[in-house]
């Protein structure tokens, strides 16, 4: 079956460094993705792993090892506006999207 | 780059009726399309996948009675709920695949469905 675990929810405070983490068991792997959604909205695109390591761009990175199941999205210098929900997606030959972390940004 | 324009953003009906909503590319061709509901503060839901000239493939649990998706060309995927309920109030959104993309899918920006 298909199971992707990421935290319901975290709290940090501006200008803080924040780590999100997914572990996931899938029947394929074809890649990882990290959405950010904002409540009402659709999600929108941050990153993509398919090989292990990590991937860096801007204040957000993420990382991936695929023989651990295991990735997580980093948030740096975080800002007001960074507060969303963190989705973890595993790519198959479709999107399999994780419950998401809900994160709060405080002052 | 790749575009997908999801209509309406926002629709009320009434209990017992239909409603479309449509899911383009804009410019780049689809030959798949997937359908998701998301409820409040919950993640998104795969309901089914939409392939371009053939019958869509519904997750387990989906009724394809009650949802029907038709992908009759290579940028329209539609999604009908036909004899709404309330508990069918959702945020329905969609995703395409662009092979032009390395990660390969874009979504639209949702439909916001009450059912009254």
């Amino acid at each position: 079956g298909q199971n992707i675990d990421q935290p319901t929810e975290m709290t940090a405070t501006e200008g803080a460094i924040v780590q999100i983490n997914c572990t996931y068991q899938t029947s394929g792997f074809n890649g990882l993705f990290w959405y950010q959604q904002h409540a009402g909205e659709a999600p929108t695109f941050l990153s993509y792993n398919v090989l292990d390591g990590l991937e860096e761009k801007g204040r957000f990175s993420s990382f991936l090892s695929r023989s651990k199941g295991y990735s997580y999205l980093l948030l740096k210098e975080l800002q007001m506006k960074d507060s969303a929900s963190y989705l973890c997606a595993v790519k198959d030959d479709k999107i399999i999207f994780g419950k998401g972390t809900r994160l709060h940004i405080l002052p | 780059g790749a575009v997908v324009s999801q209509h309406p953003s926002r629709v009320i009906c009434k209990s017992g009726t239909s409603v479309k909503i449509e899911c383009r590319s804009l410019d780049f061709q689809a030959t798949t399309m997937f359908w998701y509901r998301q409820f409040p503060k919950q993640s998104l839901m795969l309901m089914a996948t939409s392939n371009e000239g053939s019958k869509a493939t519904y997750e387990q649990g989906v009724e394809k009675d009650k949802f029907l998706i038709n992908h009759a060309s290579l940028t329209l995927s539609t999604l009908t709920v036909t004899s709404a309920h309330p508990e069918d109030s959702s945020f329905y959104i969609c995703s395409a695949r662009d092979r032009g993309l390395h990660y390969g899918y874009t979504f639209g920006s949702g439909t916001r469905l009450t059912v009254v």
